[in-house]
């Protein structure tokens, strides 16, 4: 069965420094989303990407976070300077489009941890 | 702004019995409503995903109920095994984006 992958698994860096964090989303998902979860709290959304360009990004993602389609199969999220508050688990996920009714599937996540 | 509320927090259960996850959103103008499953450490698994017009789908031993206009949902888990112990989330999506708003989850402990 088709599933979303992620990696690196774990990520740990120091303060400042970038990070990109990558995944293959479903082959044939043409819309593709962050979230993340600090330990203990609610998964939030941070963006939405499709037909590459931003199509929502919540009050998370500023001007630190990227999101790029580099090539056919990937999709990464880049932190430009990272702060020990972006220590949180980061998924993936990818549906078939942009339609508020269809299912999305995540990723296993990455584990970011900022020292 | 949509919040989603889940009760309990923790539920510990003994091993065979049926139990019921509940799910409160405040604005009922959604499209659809997804549980997942999260393991400790782990992702998300989807479980059912309930489309705004639906009252109810059914997945093996789990069965969703979806009550729009209250703004609730129920999780049904049917003779409940060790192998179901995890955290239980939903999530929502409504207004014009299709992002996901999560709920807080609820914590399952099902003993032998």
């Amino acid at each position: 069965e088709p599933e979303v992958t992620q990696t690196p698994s774990h990520q740990v860096t120091q303060m400042g420094q970038e990070v990109i964090l990558r995944c293959v989303p479903i082959s044939n998902h043409l819309y593709f989303y962050w979230y993340r979860q600090i330990l203990g709290q609610k998964v939030e959304f941070l963006v939405s990407f499709y037909n590459n360009e931003i199509s929502e990004k919540s009050e998370i993602f500023d001007d630190q976070f990227s999101v790029e389609r580099p090539d056919g199969s990937n999709f990464t999220l880049k932190i430009r300077s990272t702060k020990l508050e972006d220590s949180a688990m980061y998924f993936c996920a990818s549906s078939k489009d942009g339609s508020s009714y269809n299912e999305q599937f995540f990723g296993p996540g990455t584990r970011l941890t900022v020292l | 702004k949509q919040e989603v509320t889940q009760i309990p927090a923790a539920l510990s259960v003994p091993e065979g019995e049926n139990l019921v996850l509940n799910c409160s959103f405040t604005d009922s103008a959604i499209y659809n409503l997804q549980w997942f499953r999260q393991d400790p450490g782990k992702g998300l698994t989807s479980l059912l995903l309930i489309q705004s017009s639906q009252r109810e789908q059914t997945s093996g031993r789990l069965n969703a109920s979806l009550d729009k206009s209250s703004g609730r949902s129920t999780l049904y888990i049917a003779a409940s095994q060790p192998g179901d112990s995890a955290t239980y989330l939903c999530a929502v999506v409504g207004g014009t984006a299709s992002k996901l708003t999560f709920g807080t989850g609820t914590r399952l402990q099902v003993t032998l």
